[in-house]
């Protein structure tokens, strides 16, 4: 069965620092790969997906992950944080591109 | 923004009745979902659609059930509300297999 984990709950960081969120997941299959942000009291929304097309992957907002199959993992990355990113995000993983299977997501913090 | 609605978006009832909750959407899209979302777990699946009448179970079904007489619609029903049902629903669309899925605003579901 498929799996995500991602790694700290909540992740705090100063404005204009690096952000990185990890994601490892288990999967039998070569999988699609996605993370997702929801902002308070809303939907989420999607920020990039992976579908094996190229291992780095560019979203909105500044965000890009790197699928790396020999660690199971599509971390998320943004070179300086903003206010604004402060949210909680979701990676989430399908093995037919139809049924996502999410981690339990990650509240991130953004100090001024 | 995908034209998702989601109704009602609060509801609070009592353990041992029926509840239903509603997803429209205006984008002709064939797949439709339902989640729910629960601290520490992310989303799970509950059911999902690929077409009118054409439904299936995901994760979590137990408990409740699914109706799509219409493109445009999907209904989730809890036949007997409990306690353990009191979650946030998201509903969400997609075009396709392999496209991404698009999430409505949610419904946030007490059951007293």
């Amino acid at each position: 069965a498929q799996s995500v984990t991602q790694l700290g709950s909540h992740v705090s960081v100063s404005e204009g620092a690096l952000v990185l969120l990890r994601c490892n997941y288990s999967s039998s299959v070569p999988p699609y790969l996605f993370w997702y942000v929801q902002y308070p009291n809303q939907g989420l929304q999607l920020l990039l997906k992976y579908t094996s097309a190229a291992t780095l992957v560019k979203g909105i907002n500044g965000f890009e992950a790197e699928f790396k199959k020999s660690e199971t993992s599509f971390h998320l990355t943004k070179p300086s944080a903003h206010m604004s990113d402060a949210a909680e995000y979701f990676c989430a993983v399908s093995d037919d591109g139809n049924k996502l299977v999410f981690g339990a997501g990650t509240i991130l913090r953004v100090k001024s | 923004d995908a034209g998702i609605t989601q109704s009602p978006r609060h509801k609070v009832t009592e353990t041992g009745t029926p509840v239903t909750l509603r997803c429209h959407q205006t984008e002709n899209h064939r797949y439709m979902y339902w989640y729910r979302q629960d601290p520490g777990h992310g989303l799970r699946l509950i059911h999902y659609s690929y077409g009118v009448k054409d439904t299936d179970k995901g994760e979590v079904s137990d408990g409740y059930s699914v109706s799509r007489s219409k493109t445009e619609d999907f209904l989730l029903t809890l036949e007997s509300a409990t306690s353990s049902q009191t979650s946030v629903y998201f509903c969400a669309i997609s075009r396709d297999l392999n496209y991404e899925q698009y999430f409505g605003p949610g419904t946030r579901l007490t059951v007293t």
